[in-house]
């Protein structure tokens, strides 16, 4: 699997865009990028994935470069209840399934 | 809520008990999976299930030992533990056992071992 790399953590304002960035240089064709999010002492939580195009769904939205060896995951208006720490996965649509999970970015949002 | 329940949340068990933790999902998916998440610790995999049948064992000690009788339960037997093997025991299920799709997570079961 490719590795992924991102910031140990990063602070952001409330009501202000928190922009999460993730290196995956080594990511093959066939690798998807997750993004996925734990709050504390909760399971992890979906919450978007791509592929080779920009995607946006009601959470957030994934901007992946055209080289795809980087990605930002962008939640635009950042809650308090954003506070987590966030997981980017490359994983590949084969029969390969194993989410593997790194340290994350620990996000704080700040009022 | 993500359709995937775990109980109990929270347990308290010594080396020498056996307890089981379960595991339920309402989503129709066929793919069950168990995880573990030690504190300061990334999570790592522990087992898989496809249409009830184990199709992955990431090199787990025998005390723990999973079931599933169909596919949307999945439990974890637990036997002569140790304090170490106190942590966050996750399950999350998808709809097939593929990279292409999303796990969807239960919240956990907190597991202390004294």
């Amino acid at each position: 699997d490719a590795k992924t790399t991102q910031p140990p953590s990063m602070d952001c304002a409330e009501g202000r865009a928190a922009n999460l960035p993730c290196n995956h240089s080594t990511i093959s064709g066939n690798e998807y990028v997750y993004w996925y999010r734990q709050i504390h002492s909760q399971g992890p939580q979906y919450i978007i994935h791509g592929l080779k195009n920009n995607e946006t769904n009601e959470m957030a939205s994934l901007i992946i470069t055209e080289d795809r060896k980087s990605s930002t995951l962008i939640l635009p208006h950042a809650t308090l209840r954003d506070t987590a720490v966030y997981y980017c996965i490359v994983s590949t649509s084969s029969n390969d399934y194993k989410l593997s999970f790194g340290a994350g970015t620990t996000v704080t949002v700040r009022a | 809520e993500t359709g995937v329940t775990q109980t109990p949340r929270h347990l308290v068990m010594g080396m020498t008990n056996k307890k089981s933790l379960k595991c339920e999902q309402h989503l129709g998916h066929n793919a069950m999976y168990w995880y573990k998440q030690s504190a300061k610790k990334p999570l790592e995999l522990m087992f898989v299930y496809n249409f009830k049948e184990q199709t992955e064992n990431n090199s787990v000690p025998s005390r723990f030992s999973p079931e599933c009788p169909n596919s949307s339960h999945l439990f974890l037997h637990l036997h002569t533990l140790q304090p170490e093997d106190s942590a966050l025991y996750l399950c999350a299920s998808s709809q097939e056992p593929s990279g292409e799709e999303t796990q969807y997570f239960g919240p956990g079961t907190r597991l202390l071992v004294l």
